[in-house]
């Protein structure tokens, strides 16, 4: 069967530290994968689109990684902060003309 | 420039009684999705427009669910009747097309149905 899987247990860190969150998937071949943050009581918003072809993408503190041999995406922020707490949503193109199918998402605490 | 724009943020219904949501996509945004999310889940795929034409409409539960977006501009989603497992937030999106497809979402209509 088709799955997207992230770490359903909330991920907990310090304050300065390096937080990596994880998209696993099976069978599927997306062309793309994005990640979205998502805020209680909010809808997601984009942060970072990552094709096939591309190893690594960064955009200021926050760095994807796209493994399609290991088919797993990682997601990091470096030099985290209490505003980075929410939660994180990965999202794989799963078919034809752009559909996109999300993980469950993983929520991120920065602690002081 | 204003967002996705969606209504209403809450409503509470009980079992039985239709419910209605309304979206306003972003100017200019030909392509409009309405998602389904639970509690601790990520956003599910009810049904994606192009323009006036539903695309996929597979995840959408015909027997009571049902939408429209006239004109290609607006859209309405529609639960006839409401059951309890219908409670979620019903999240609108946009995006213009491209081959990377990112979503514009609104801040979702939280149901719960009594």
């Amino acid at each position: 069967s088709q799955k997207i899987e992230q770490n359903s247990e909330a991920l907990n860190i310090q304050e300065g530290k390096t937080a990596t969150l994880t998209c696993n998937y099976t069978n599927y071949s997306p062309a793309y994968l994005q990640w979205y943050r998502q805020d209680p009581g909010r809808g997601p918003v984009f942060l970072l689109l990552i094709r096939e072809n591309e190893k690594e993408k960064r955009k200021e503190r926050l760095k994807v990684t796209f493994d399609t041999t290991l088919k797993q995406s990682l997601f990091h922020i470096t030099a985290s902060q209490p505003a980075d707490s929410a939660t994180y949503l990965c999202a794989l193109e799963t078919g034809t003309a752009s559909k996109l199918t999300f993980g469950t998402g993983t929520r991120l605490q920065v602690t002081l | 420039e204003a967002g996705v724009v969606q209504s209403p943020r809450y409503k509470i219904i009980e079992k039985k009684q239709p419910v209605a949501f309304w979206c306003n996509p972003i100017s200019g945004h030909n392509t409009l999705y309405w998602y389904l999310q639970n509690l601790g889940q990520g956003p599910e795929l009810l049904i994606r427009y192009e323009n006036e034409e539903a695309v996929d409409d597979s995840q959408l539960p015909k027997d009571r669910f049902s939408a429209e977006r006239l004109k290609g501009v607006d859209s309405t989603l529609k639960i006839q009747p409401a059951e309890l497992g219908d409670s979620a937030v019903y999240l609108c999106a946009s995006s213009i097309t491209t081959d990377t497809g990112e979503l514009f979402f609104g801040e979702g209509s939280r149901l719960t149905v009594l």
